[in-house]
């Protein structure tokens, strides 16, 4: 069981909107900056967002990312097919022992 | 140009220790704020991380292995050590090695990932 919660799906149409949540506490979200990864079957995870909401170059301005208090969402706006992957959120922790924690994914269709 | 990659065998028995190497380039170990940790991902289930060592030499273990976990590093040799004792079946994964810079703490880059299958 993932310490930062996500769904495990979630679908909508190509040209539309998506929005997934990631949700923790205030010893990882709350205090730390989250970032996002998408994975392609059989590949290694990508960086899609840092520091809450930085895209690194060559990240469309369709994917964002927010953060409000103890959670944190990843938005993908014109949906493509290219974009069914399974996403991750991470986060620093430091409660009993610090340590970087993710998500549990999330399988993203594009109907 | 910063590139990882993961080396190890693909077939361990259970019980044994597994030793995988990272071997990276494009970036110095030594470097201020220079950090590499360890990611696994058994198939069809989510990321798990694993392990960090940082460029000043300190060193961050999962807490459910942390008694299993041994991370070490050759700055001479841009090279970072992963050492998993008492191989179990579970522990059948994709091994990721990937750097993060200290500070705003994200993972930049990944290698490619190297399965390790335990297996009697």
């Amino acid at each position: 069981q993932s310490v930062l919660t996500q769904p495990p799906s979630v679908s909508a149409a190509p040209g539309q909107k998506v929005t997934i949540s990631c949700s923790g506490s205030s010893s990882n979200i709350g205090s730390h900056y989250v970032s996002w990864y998408r994975q392609l079957p059989g590949t290694a995870p990508k960086l899609l967002i840092y520091e809450n909401n930085k895209r690194p170059s060559g990240i469309p301005d369709r994917f964002s990312g927010s953060k409000s208090g103890t959670s944190a969402t990843l938005g993908i706006t014109g949906l493509q097919t290219g974009d069914e992957a399974d996403y991750y959120c991470g986060t620093w922790d430091t409660s009993l022992s610090a340590g970087w924690v993710f998500g549990g994914g999330t399988k993203l269709t594009v109907l | 140009q910063v590139t990882l990659r993961e080396s190890g065998p693909a077939l361990v028995r259970p019980t044994q220790t597994l030793t995988l190497t990272c071997t990276f380039s494009g970036f110095s170990l030594s470097t201020n704020k220079m950090c590499v940790n360890w990611v696994r991902q058994p198939p069809g289930k989510a990321l798990e991380w694993l392990a960090r060592i940082d460029w000043d030499d300190d060193k961050y273990y999962s807490t459910s292995l942390k008694t299993r976990l041994t991370v070490s590093k050759d700055t001479s040799k841009n090279q970072v050590v992963l050492t998993m004792t008492n191989m179990d079946p579970v522990d059948t994964a994709t091994y990721y090695c990937a750097r993060i810079v200290a500070g705003p703490d994200y993972f930049d880059y990944w290698g490619q990932g190297t399965l390790v299958t335990v297996s009697s």
